[in-house]
């Protein structure tokens, strides 16, 4: 079975553009979550995305948005990009919505290293 | 608001020995509690997933034990190897519809040969 697949890996982007990053989950599962990774603040929750809909957010700004296919895979997207949204972007996907209990674990993918100049 | 912190920040020990990593939290209404392994560049990897109800969870050389009252889990590694050699990040579940994720900063584990 494949893991979850986040393309692309690195990314390069200057102050003011916008980027959107791709996740794709293990077959089956329909839930995607987006993560921040930065050495400062550690890992944080941006939102979650299951059967489409946003189920929800984290404490980020309306420039971070995101959306979910009917396949499942799901892109984040960031716009006017600011130095400080330099970091590894994770995406992790399970069976069913978070909000109704983690019972079974997050699968995450390898991540999109981000850096804005 | 929930804070997850996790002791000590690194820790190096020989092949071999039996260790112990920590993470307390703050706010023990939790459903859940789940650790971490993170490679260097990689994504994270779920060791061990402790529902509220649960005292402990083992896998293989791993155990991990869960006291909600007091906002303590710890990670038991047994005959640590090289391999094990990665950051641990300890993350909690607060649940419902406005759930929240919280966690901790990590253990950065180093076993030498």
């Amino acid at each position: 079975k494949a893991g979850v697949t986040q393309t692309p890996r690195y990314l390069i982007k200057t102050r003011g553009q916008q980027v959107t990053l791709s996740c794709s989950p293990i077959s089956g599962h329909r839930s995607v979550s987006w993560y921040q990774q930065t050495p400062g603040q550690g890992l944080q929750f941006l939102f979650e995305y299951f059967s489409e809909t946003q189920r929800n957010k984290g404490n980020f700004p309306g420039r971070f948005s995101g959306r979910q296919f009917s396949n499942s895979r799901s892109e984040m997207n960031v716009s006017t990009l600011e130095l400080g949204d330099s970091a590894l972007y994770l995406c992790a996907s399970s069976l069913g919505s978070l909000d109704r209990g983690m019972y079974s674990p997050l699968h995450f993918g390898n991540g999109t290293r981000l850096t804005v100049t | 608001k929930q804070e997850v912190t996790q002791i000590p920040a690194a820790l190096s020990v020989p092949e071999g020995e039996n260790l112990v990593l920590n993470c307390s939290f703050t706010d023990s209404a939790i459903y859940n509690l789940q650790w971490f392994r993170q490679d260097p560049g990689k994504g994270l990897t779920s060791l061990l997933l402790i529902q509220s109800s649960q005292r402990e969870q083992t896998s293989g050389r791993l155990n991990a034990s869960l006291d909600k009252s007091s906002g303590r889990s710890t990670l038991y590694i047994a005959a640590s190897q090289p391999g094990d050699s990665a950051t641990y990040l300890c993350a909690v579940f607060s649940g419902g519809s406005n759930y929240k994720l919280t966690f901790g900063k990590g253990t950065l584990l180093t076993v030498n040969p």
